[in-house]
């Protein structure tokens, strides 16, 4: 299995411009969540999927973020219009709604906003 | 919000020398889980122990749970200089993990 694909793995952008960070998770796994880290804040969950359905988005930031799940096997988190705040490593992982609740973690996307 | 929050932020230790790490969380649980991340990479699970269980090993790994305390710790024995990383724990409420800050462990040779 090829695991959690996460791209790009490095942005560097200037404010105002759109972001749009991709993931595809593992197959078969039906939970999908995208996690922010920061040195300041550590880890922060910013929202995630069941079955391609936001269940929970209360961690995102503001009305910048936004993600989509249109089918099992894609989601993206666009951020628009991105701010030097954003910058941080985004993570997407997915697990599978029987096992116990182990995530498996993409590689991340490094995110600088100039 | 943290739920898990790591002792100590760092820890520095030579090979062959135990590493422990501890974890406090503050609200009840279904299972806490350790994963560990190198540098510039993405995060690993390393270990789950259920709330019902108190102590569960893998490996060179030994994870113990205090619910009483919400407190939990990471024993890595025997450590070489590629277990140098950061180790999270995480708590699991439903369908969700909560992630410490981490403890950024360097083994030296």
């Amino acid at each position: 299995d090829a695991g959690v694909i996460q791209s790009p793995r490095h942005e560097v952008t200037e404010m105002g411009q759109e972001v749009t960070l991709r993931c595809k998770p593992i197959s078969g796994h039906d939970y999908l969540f995208w996690y922010r880290q920061t040195m300041m804040r550590g880890l922060e969950l910013l929202i995630y999927f069941n079955n391609n359905v936001p269940i929970d988005d209360s961690g995102m930031p503001e009305d910048r973020f936004s993600a989509k799940m249109p089918n099992a096997s894609f989601s993206t988190l666009k951020i628009q219009p991105s701010e030097p705040r954003d910058s941080a490593v985004y993570f997407c992982a997915s697990r599978l709604g029987t096992a116990p609740g182990e995530l498996f973690f993409g590689e991340g996307s490094r995110l600088t906003v100039l | 919000s943290q739920q898990g929050e790591e002792d100590p932020q760092a820890l520095s230790i030579q090979e062959g020398e135990n590493a422990t790490m501890n974890c406090s969380y503050k609200t009840s649980i279904n299972n806490l889980q350790w994963y560990r991340q190198n540098s510039g990479r993405g995060l690993v699970h390393l270990i789950l122990i259920r709330s019902n269980e108190r102590e569960k090993h893998s490996g060179r790994l030994r994870v113990t749970l205090d619910t009483s305390k919400k407190s939990s710790s990471l024993l890595i024995t025997a450590s070489r200089a590629a277990d140098t990383a950061s180790y999270f724990c995480a708590t699991v409420q439903g369908s969700t993990l909560t992630f410490g800050k981490g403890t950024m462990l360097l083994v030296s040779p």
